[in-house]
C-alpha cells in the first residue's frame, strides 16, 4: 500500500515536444504529490508538488494533472528542451509530507 | 545558505568496516532524514528525525544507525558494511512549520559508497 508506480521508465523526446510522465499510489490517506528533478551527481531538487484538493496545478512549462479517483498523478513538460534532460521521480507522503515514497524514476532524454 | 551538505562525496570500503557518513543542514529545519537510491528502485528512506533527540526508522533501516543530538547535524553510521550497501546515500532536511507549509525537502549533494 505504500508503494508509487512510474511510468515510463525512460523517455525520449524531441525538442519542443510534450514530456508526459504518470505515476499511480494505493494509500488513499496520502496527501502531498510532489515530482522531483535530478541531473547526474547531484541531489534530487523539488520542481512541483501539488495536494489532493485541486486536479491541476501549473507552474511555467510544467503542469501536474492529479486524479484522485484513479489514484494517478502525472508530470506535462511542454515545450520540452533539451535541458530538461534528468531522471525525475514521483513521490507520495501522509500528513505534512515528511516522509516520502518515491516511485523508482524516469529518465528523461530530450534530443536536440 | 549552504544548505544540506554531506561528506564525503565519495567512499570505498572493505566488507566488515565501519564508517559514519555526515549530514548538516543550515536551514535550521526540525526534520531530517536520510536515503538511499539505487538503480531502478527509486530513493528508500532509511532513517528518519523529526528534532533533536529523536530519531526512528524507515522502510530499509537494517545495517545502519543514527543520532540527533543537534537540529543542523544528522550523522549515519554503517556498524558493518556490506556489499549490499554499495549505493549512493543522500540525507534531506525540511521544515516542519505545518500544513499551510511548502513542505519542500531539500537535498544534500550525496556520498555515493561501495563495499568490496
Amino acid at each position: 500500500q505504500q508503494q508509487v508506480k512510474q511510468s515510463p521508465q525512460s523517455l525520449i523526446v524531441q525538442k519542443g515536444g510534450i514530456s508526459i510522465i504518470n505515476c499511480a499510489y494505493e494509500n488513499t490517506a496520502f496527501d502531498y504529490f510532489p515530482w522531483y528533478q535530478q541531473f547526474p551527481g547531484k541531489g534530487p531538487a523539488l520542481l512541483i508538488a501539488i495536494r489532493p484538493d485541486v486536479s491541476e496545478k501549473k507552474e511555467g512549462r510544467f503542469t501536474i494533472s492529479f486524479n484522485k479517483s484513479a489514484k494517478q498523478f502525472s508530470l506535462h513538460i511542454m515545450d520540452s528542451q533539451p535541458g530538461d534532460s534528468a531522471t525525475y521521480f514521483c513521490a507520495a507522503s501522509l500528513g505534512y509530507g515528511q516522509n516520502f515514497v518515491f516511485g523508482p524514476g524516469t529518465r528523461l532524454s530530450v534530443l536536440p | 545558505n549552504a544548505g544540506v551538505t554531506q561528506t564525503p562525496k565519495f567512499q570505498v570500503l572493505k566488507t566488515g568496516q565501519s564508517m559514519t557518513l555526515q549530514c548538516a543542514q543550515d536551514m535550521n529545519h526540525e526534520y531530517m532524514s536520510w536515503y538511499r537510491q539505487d538503480p531502478g528502485m527509486g530513493l528508500r528512506l532509511i532513517h528518519y528525525s523529526v528534532g533533536a533527540g529523536i530519531t526512528d526508522q524507515g522502510e530499509v533501516p537494517n545495517g545502519y544507525n543514527v543520532s540527533r543530538s543537534t537540529t543542523e547535524d544528522f550523522p549515519l553510521r554503517l556498524l558493518s558494511a556490506a556489499p549490499s550497501q554499495t549505493s549512493v546515500y543522500f540525507c534531506a532536511s525540511s521544515s516542519t512549520s505545518g500544513r499551510g507549509s511548502n513542505n519542500e525537502q531539500f537535498f544534500g549533494p550525496g556520498t555515493r559508497l561501495t563495499v568490496l
